[in-house]
């Protein structure tokens, strides 16, 4: 069972930052958080991942609360190309990723 | 382009037919996973494999069989299937014990119909 909880969907407008919560109350101190992406039922896109302080990439922001208890993943320009199921996983053991429902993000016009 | 490539894309096979999904991965990665996506369902985590051993399997029915004879290569045997199995057969692999976390990358996957 995954190990973080998420909003089933999300609406935003194009242009506009898309924050995207999860929450992981039952992190431990070493474990990394880690966001991948699914469009169309491809196989998932890595986007980013974190342990403690806060990291940006090309195509993200991943924001960590200080007791990290719960992040945000931020698109800071969404397009209608970042529609997608976006997933936040805690791996159990550090190698077993398992996915939840993830949150459904609409991209609108 | 993510480094796993897996083959065939698509695969249409009969309850009776014995059939391989095969992946592969070029990122120098030494754990490679299968996962199963059925119709509108979350990823189920199916086998783990580290340096050739398997380390997790997760309750998976023996008519799916892996092999695992390097760390750049996985296969899925499959015989005996039901249509029940038909979804979408992903394979990852990632590089685990780095100090920088164990980012695991997927393949395009491979979309199975079992008539």
């Amino acid at each position: 069972d995954a190990k973080t909880t998420q909003p089933p969907s999300m609406d935003c407008a194009e242009g506009r930052a898309a924050n995207l919560p999860c929450n992981h109350s039952t992190i431990s101190g070493n474990e990394y958080v880690y966001w991948y992406r699914q469009i169309h039922s491809q196989g998932p896109q890595y986007i980013i991942h974190g342990l403690k302080n806060n990291e940006t990439n090309e195509m993200a922001s991943l924001i960590i609360t200080e007791d990290r208890k719960s992040s945000t993943l931020i698109l800071p320009h969404a397009t209608l190309r970042d529609t997608a199921v976006y997933y936040c996983i805690v791996p159990y053991n550090f190698n077993k990723f398992y996915f939840g429902s993830g949150t459904k993000l609409n991209v609108k016009p | 382009e993510t480094g796993v490539t897996q083959t065939p894309r698509h695969l249409v096979m009969g309850m009776t037919n014995k059939k391989s999904l095969k992946c592969e991965q070029h990122l120098g990665h030494n754990a490679m996973y299968w996962y199963k996506q059925s119709a509108k369902k979350p990823l189920e985590l199916m086998f783990v494999y580290n340096f050739k051993e398997q380390t997790e399997n997760n309750s998976v029915p023996s008519r799916f069989s892996p092999e695992c004879p390097n760390s750049s290569h996985l296969f899925l045997h499959l015989h005996t299937l039901q249509p029940e199995d038909s979804a979408l057969y992903l394979c990852a692999s990632s590089r685990p014990g780095q100090p920088s976390g164990n980012t695991i990358y997927f393949g395009e996957g491979s979309w199975l119909t079992v008539v």
